[in-house]
């Protein structure tokens, strides 16, 4: 069965531009979560999305949005960047399988703003 | 405020040496505590859940354990290739299903 992936794997941006990342989960999976990390704050929860609505959302300001697709294929979009939203956006996937939850994290794109 | 935090920040240990990662925890409600291995350059990689209190689940050299404040993370005699960043997250219940996670503790076994 094939792993999250997330695209693009690396990106530079400039201070102001704005950014789309893109993240396929695992297939049958409903549940897409973004995450934000840095050396300095580690894993950072930015919004949960499961059969196309947000259902959980981080302490993010409004510049970090997001949305799912009917194929449970979601998007993450930073507007206006700042040279702190440098890091590494992961991207996980969940089943939910009874009482157990069990996320499965992509490779990541590292974003550097410049 | 929901607070997890995880000790040592890093660790060095001689193959073979067992040793316990902790993680400390304090949230308003707790539904799961997740357990995750990251290696430089890549995602977590997921390696237990825990619910309740006084569960334990193992998965070849690693052990994790739960309390009502804290969790554990057991390496027995560990290999080079246990050499990671082992973080821990929990999902809370207040309001909304959210996730924290430590800072990770950085475990780098020597040959």
């Amino acid at each position: 069965k094939a792993g999250v992936t997330q695209t693009p794997r690396y990106l530079i941006k400039t201070r102001g531009q704005q950014v789309t990342l893109s993240c396929s989960p695992i297939s049958g999976h409903r549940s897409v979560s973004w995450y934000q990390q840095t050396p300095g704050q580690g894993l950072q929860f930015l919004f949960e999305y499961f059969s196309e609505t947000q259902r959980n959302k981080g302490n993010f300001p409004g510049r970090f949005s997001g949305r799912q697709f009917s194929n449970s294929r979601s998007e993450m979009n930073v507007s206006t960047l700042e040279l702190g939203d440098s890091a590494l956006y992961l991207c996980a996937s969940s089943l939910w399988s009874g009482f157990q939850e069990t996320q499965y994290f992509g490779p990541g794109t590292r974003l550097l703003v410049l | 405020e929901d607070q997890v935090t995880q000790s040592p920040e890093a660790l060095r240990l001689q193959e073979g040496e067992s040793s316990s990662l902790n993680c400390s925890y304090t949230v308003s409600g707790l539904r799961g505590l997740f357990w995750y291995r990251q290696d430089p350059g890549k995602g977590p990689e997921f390696l237990f859940t825990l619910y309740s209190a006084g569960e334990e689940k193992e998965k070849e050299r690693l052990k994790a354990t739960l309390t009502k404040k804290e969790s554990f993370l057991h390496i027995t005699a560990p290999k080079p290739e246990d050499s990671a960043t082992y973080l821990c997250a929990v999902q809370v219940t207040s309001g909304t299903y959210k996730y924290i996670f430590g800072t990770g503790t950085r475990l780098k076994v020597l040959a």
